[in-house]
C-alpha cells in the first residue's frame, strides 16, 4: 500500500544541537513530498516541498530536506535547533495527501 | 489574500446532536481536504473534495459523517448524532489544483459532552 512513514514518534534534542527527522515513503512512482510543522493548538504550516529537480530542498526557518530515491526517504534536517522549534512535524505525500503519524520534537535548554 | 478559514474554532455539542464544521478555502482554491486529529495522534485523512464533487472519501467513517463542497460557499463537514469519540480537532486544507501543496486552516476543536 502507498504510505508515508515517520519511524520516530518523539525526539528530544538539546538547543543548539543538530536535528534529523526521518520520513520514508512507499509509492510506485516518485511522490511529491512535504514537511509541515504544527505548533501546539495551531494548524499546520508548510516547511518545504519536493516535486522534482534538486534533491536537497531548502525551506523556511532554516530547515532543509534531502530526497533519496535509493532509500525511499525524505528526511528533514536543521543544523542548530532553537527552543522555538519544539513542535509536531509531519511528512506528507501529495499523491494522496496522506500524512505520516508525526514526530514530536522536544528541545532541552 | 486571506488564508484558509475554519469556523467555529471551538464547538461543543452534546451527545446525539449534530456538528457542522465550515471551511472557506483560500481564494482561487477549488480543492479541499479534511483531516481529523485525535489527542496525541497524527492527522488522519478523511475526505478530498473538488467543487461539487467528492474525489476521495476513503477516510470517512461509513455512518454519521458527510462532507460537501458546493459551487458557492464553504465546504461543510457534517457529523450527525455525535458521540464522545468524535471529540477531536478537525482540520481543513485547500489547494488551487490537484498537484500543489495544501494550505491549512487553524482547525475546529470539537468537544462532545
Amino acid at each position: 500500500a502507498q504510505s508515508v512513514t515517520q519511524p520516530d514518534i518523539h525526539i528530544t534534542v538539546s538547543e543548539g544541537a543538530s536535528l534529523e527527522l526521518r520520513c520514508n515513503y512507499s509509492y510506485g512512482a516518485t511522490p511529491y513530498l512535504f514537511w509541515y510543522v504544527q505548533s501546539p493548538g495551531q494548524g499546520l504550516q508548510l516547511l518545504l516541498k519536493y516535486f522534482s529537480g534538486d534533491t536537497l530542498v531548502q525551506g523556511i526557518k532554516g530547515f532543509e530536506a534531502e530526497f533519496k530515491r535509493s532509500q525511499s526517504s525524505f528526511n528533514l534536517r536543521k543544523p542548530s535547533v532553537h527552543w522555538s522549534d519544539a513542535a509536531e512535524y509531519f511528512c506528507a505525500a501529495l499523491n494522496d495527501m496522506r500524512f505520516g503519524a508525526g514526530t514530536r520534537l522536544t528541545v532541552k535548554p | 489574500n486571506a488564508g484558509v478559514m475554519q469556523n467555529p474554532r471551538h464547538l461543543v455539542r452534546r451527545r446525539g446532536q449534530e456538528a457542522r464544521l465550515r471551511c472557506s478555502p483560500m481564494k482561487g482554491h477549488s480543492h479541499v481536504y479534511w483531516y481529523r486529529q485525535l489527542p496525541e495522534e497524527g492527522l488522519k485523512f478523511m475526505v478530498y473534495l473538488q467543487k461539487e464533487n467528492i474525489i476521495d472519501e476513503s477516510g470517512m467513517p461509513k455512518e454519521r459523517f458527510s462532507a460537501e463542497f458546493p459551487k458557492e460557499g464553504p465546504s461543510i463537514l457534517r457529523i450527525q448524532q455525535v458521540v464522545r469519540g468524535d471529540s477531536a480537532a478537525y482540520f481543513c486544507a485547500s489547494s488551487p489544483t490537484a498537484n500543489t501543496e495544501a494550505f491549512f486552516g487553524q482547525g475546529t476543536r470539537l468537544t462532545v459532552v
